[in-house]
């Protein structure tokens, strides 16, 4: 089993839709979480932490469920610029990153 | 902003051959970090260093090793290259004060094909 599992996608939806990726990752000890966004041939970036109180960041939110070992990623409002891979990333000590296989989301005009 | 170069796009080598990637990042990071990324496979960490002349193997460090003689540069060297070598290799940096927020800034990726 992957230790940060997501639905590979692809999601396919029009812009103005609001789109959700949910992500589980097993290890209960993980201790910080990420999105990811990467481009296609670009590289990874940093679209947001995730906090244990839920976190807002104009059209994107994010949730974060220790008891049930899930993270969350909701756009608002999709537009075409949003369209890339979402990875699902979760630390699992300093320094290292484990990073999920990505969702793929395409929104379309 | 943090700028992580690595040194090429694409690079084609044959079997056999010694490989060198090199990664260079201008923000006086402590840490650099060498993945692949393969379909279906994700980011995987090969090694990475935490200091000078320090490194710590990742989850799939078989076949690659690493040099940090300077702080702002990452070598990673394939020995011998073999097929299954072939992938998109992707250099990381990332502060010490970065703490709990461990945010890695990536390179542009080097796209090895091993003939």
């Amino acid at each position: 089993r992957k230790e940060v599992e997501q639905d590979p996608g692809p999601f396919n939806v029009p812009e103005g839709a609001t789109v959700a990726f949910n992500c589980t990752y097993s290890n209960s000890a993980s201790q910080s979480f990420f999105w990811y966004r990467q481009d296609c041939r670009k590289e990874p970036k940093l679209l947001m932490s995730v906090y244990s109180s839920g976190n807002e960041d104009g059209r994107f939110t994010a949730q974060l469920n220790r008891a049930s070992q899930y993270i969350s990623l909701l756009i608002r409002d999709s537009k075409l610029s949003d369209s890339a891979t979402y990875l699902c990333v979760v630390n699992r000590h300093t320094n290292k990153l484990i990073f999920g296989t990505g969702t793929l989301l395409a929104v379309q005009p | 902003d943090v700028k992580v170069t690595q040194s090429s796009r694409y690079l084609v080598k044959r079997t056999g051959e010694k490989v060198f990637l090199e990664c260079v990042q201008d923000m006086d990071h402590e840490n650099m970090f060498w993945y692949r990324q393969d379909p279906g496979l994700g980011l995987r960490l090969i090694y990475f260093s935490y200091d000078v002349k320090m490194k710590e193997k990742g989850d799939i460090p078989e076949g690659y090793s690493v040099s940090r003689e300077k702080k702002e540069r990452f070598s990673l060297i394939l020995e011998s290259a073999s097929t299954n070598q072939t992938s998109m290799y992707l250099c990381a940096s990332k502060g010490a004060l970065e703490g709990a927020k461990n945010i890695q800034y990536f390179g542009a990726g080097t796209r090895l094909s091993v003939l």
